[in-house]
């Protein structure tokens, strides 16, 4: 089975600054078709999940240009630039390779 | 407007059975591969069970295999898990999400396991 290992799992980030999460896998997640199926998600409280960004960088409709994602095989990023109020929640970085795992969350909070 | 209304959750006893629907609205539902993520209270979503776009081929994760069984009406844009041999850790919410990225994901139905 692949592992999805997040880090920090609480990040407190200051109005306006830049909040950085990394996901790494215990296998790599190119997949036989080439495609690497990374996804991000966002959870506020009380709230379903949400996708931000899919197949490592591309973003959903709707989602702000501060969300991008990066990274390669088995390490990967997500960056939020600018963080705002509305952005508190927890995120999970989730791989669809092989079949699909969820990272453990980010809980991310305002200083 | 891609809508997913869950529905069937409930308090069940342990060693119940429940049967939960999910029904979809504003895209064409026979095109799409279809799942169930739960998360229990205070932690992660976990993937269950997805579907493929003509049902005949279902994926479980191992933890609920032989108990779960997915499952889809397409003439009635309806997807559904019914859930067998109810432990306590199936305590959940249950959410189902659509396609191979799980881009959209409805508000989810509550199951409780406890006697």
């Amino acid at each position: 089975d692949v592992v999805m290992t997040q880090s920090p799992l609480s990040l407190p980030v200051t109005l306006g600054q830049t909040a950085s999460i990394s996901c790494r896998s215990s296998q790599s997640l190119v997949h036989s078709d080439g495609n690497t199926y990374l996804s991000w998600f966002q959870q506020r409280p009380g709230q379903s999940p949400r996708r931000l960004i899919y197949k490592v960088s591309n973003r959903d409709s709707g989602v702000p240009d501060r969300f991008s994602g990066s990274g390669s095989g088995t390490d990967f990023t997500l960056k939020i630039s600018r963080v705002e109020a509305e952005d508190v929640g927890i995120y999970y970085c989730v791989q669809g390779t092989r079949l699909y795992t969820f990272g453990q969350g980010t809980k991310l909070e305002i200083k | 407007e891609v809508k997913l209304v869950e529905s069937g959750g409930g308090l069940v006893q342990p060693g119940g059975s429940l049967r939960l629907s999910c029904a979809a609205s504003g895209f064409t539902f026979s095109n799409y591969w279809m799942h169930w993520v739960r998360q229990a209270p205070g932690k992660g979503p976990v993937w269950v069970s997805r579907i493929n776009s003509d049902g005949s081929t279902p994926s479980y994760a191992d933890s609920v295999k032989g108990r779960f069984t997915i499952s889809r009406d397409n003439a009635k844009n309806t997807l559904y898990l019914q859930v067998n041999s109810l432990r306590a850790e199936d305590t959940a919410i249950y959410y189902c999400a659509r396609n191979w990225g799980l881009d959209y994901w409805g508000q989810g139905t509550r199951v409780t396991v406890s006697s």
